[in-house]
């Protein structure tokens, strides 16, 4: 593989469900990132890596969990869905400098509908 | 609070340029991402900039005033595939990049 994979694609949940979207990179990115975005908003942060074994709360995280357990793996769990969790997820990962925001490179997205 | 603000849908003519603006409030600032989005696609990279000025690449060029808290994308040329969205997003105080809603670009023959 080469950059970001997700999955799955897309999804149907009914409300109540756990869910995991899976996020995998094979550039050895130490930062990593995950977005939702709605029609109308820009992407917005739900949390973030910026290392291995660390992890921080974005813009948006309740109802969301992440973990980082290695430098290529950064699983999203939805602990119970609910409907407005209903967007296009997208994980994304960057070299740290510690001395800005580098470019981001994006997967493919997951498409997550909540019913 | 932050915010950044551009258009939210233009339309040019193919083979014409068109300027994207966007404005910016944000608790510092850690540089300036320009960012193209096709329908259905994932975001993709254009440009960047951290100090005031124009940076050119091939059709695209991306301009900054940090005074201002403002920036432009300008497209020239413009080909039917560049009908996408872009995204003009702001590293803060954090290092995290606040995303501006996204500007859909129209482009007709």
């Amino acid at each position: 593989i080469a950059g970001i994979t997700q999955a799955p694609t897309s999804q149907i949940l009914a409300a109540g469900r756990r869910m995991t979207l899976r996020c995998t990179q094979d550039m050895r990115h130490n930062a990593m990132y995950w977005y939702r975005q709605d029609l109308g908003l820009g992407l917005r942060l739900i949390h973030y890596s910026n290392t291995a074994g660390t992890t921080g709360k974005g813009e948006v995280p309740d109802g969301y969990s992440v973990s980082r357990a290695n430098t290529d793996d950064f699983p999203l769990t939805l602990a119970s869905a609910v409907p407005s969790q209903t967007s296009v997820y997208f994980c994304a990962s960057s070299e740290s400098s510690g001395t800005g925001p580098l470019e981001q490179y994006f997967g493919p997205g997951t498409r997550l509908t909540v019913t | 609070g932050q915010n950044i603000d551009q258009p939210t849908e233009m339309t040019a003519t193919e083979g014409a340029i068109v300027q994207i603006n966007c404005t910016y409030q944000t608790s510092g600032f850690n540089g300036l991402f320009w960012y193209q989005q096709h329908a259905g696609e994932a975001p993709t990279f254009l440009s960047y900039n951290v100090l005031d000025g124009l940076e050119e690449k091939g059709r695209f060029s991306s301009f900054l005033s940090r005074s201002k808290g403002y920036s432009y994308l300008l497209l020239k040329e413009l080909q039917m595939k560049d009908s996408a969205s872009y995204l003009c997003a702001v590293g803060d105080s954090n290092y995290q990049l606040i995303w501006g809603a996204g500007t859909k670009l129209i482009i007709k023959p």
